[in-house]
């Protein structure tokens, strides 16, 4: 079982503060890195899919990078909005399997 | 509309009585797999499939079983399931091989099972 740490665990900003959240990851055997959105009650929706070493993605007032060399990556929130709150998942792709973090709970408050 | 489609989305049972868990997917995706999410753990992957017949065990496939005799569905089989199995479960299917592991997974809406 491969370890994907992420952190902070949770989070609470206040509406329009920028925050970004860490996923940690083995550096061998990498074929992609994965974020995803998850609600309560609805299932995980994706983000991101990174797969090269200095990978960078945005959308809208979310992005992401990528460094396969250490093992880690970043997810962006620039102005945060109540409807940013959400867990965010990452996931570390070994080509076949996947193994996921913990994700981070955000909390926006208005 | 494309999507993965998981049934029942809550289930209670009790030891021992065995029950499946169906899902189903319209986008022709070569790969589907099943998590299970328990607090304080990370999705975990309990198997997985790359295309029709071919399936394999993820991290934690103990007490189950699956099937992919068609690509588009990837059942969850419980023979004798026990309280320790009470979890979220979720199916996922995506793209794979060559070029496609930048493609992402599409998951289903979660199926909750209790075992008393």
């Amino acid at each position: 079982i491969l370890n994907v740490e992420q952190s902070p665990q949770s989070l609470h900003v206040q509406e329009g503060d920028s925050t970004n959240f860490t996923c940690s990851f083995p550096s061998s055997n990498f074929y992609a890195l994965h974020w995803y959105r998850w609600e309560t009650a609805k299932s995980p929706e994706a983000l991101f899919v990174m797969t090269l070493n200095g990978d960078e993605k945005k959308k809208g007032r979310i992005s992401a990078t990528l460094n396969t060399k250490e093992g880690y990556s970043y997810l962006y929130i620039k102005g945060s909005q109540p409807e940013d709150s959400a867990t965010y998942l990452c996931a570390y792709n070994t080509g076949n399997q996947f193994y996921f973090g913990t994700g981070t709970s955000l909390t926006v408050i208005p | 509309e494309a999507q993965v489609t998981q049934n029942p989305r809550y289930l209670i049972t009790v030891t021992g009585k065995k029950l499946t868990v169906t899902c189903s997917q319209n986008m022709n995706h070569e790969y589907m797999s099943w998590y299970r999410q328990d607090p304080g753990l990370g999705l975990r992957q309990i198997y997985y499939s790359m295309n029709v017949e071919v399936t394999d065990k993820g991290d934690v496939p103990e007490g189950y079983k699956v099937s992919r005799k068609e690509k588009r569905n990837f059942p969850l089989i419980l023979e004798s399931p026990s309280p320790n199995q009470t979890s979220l479960y979720f199916c996922a299917s995506g793209r794979r091989g060559g070029s496609s592991y930048n493609s992402p997974l599409h998951f289903g809406n979660g199926t909750r099972l209790t075992v008393t």
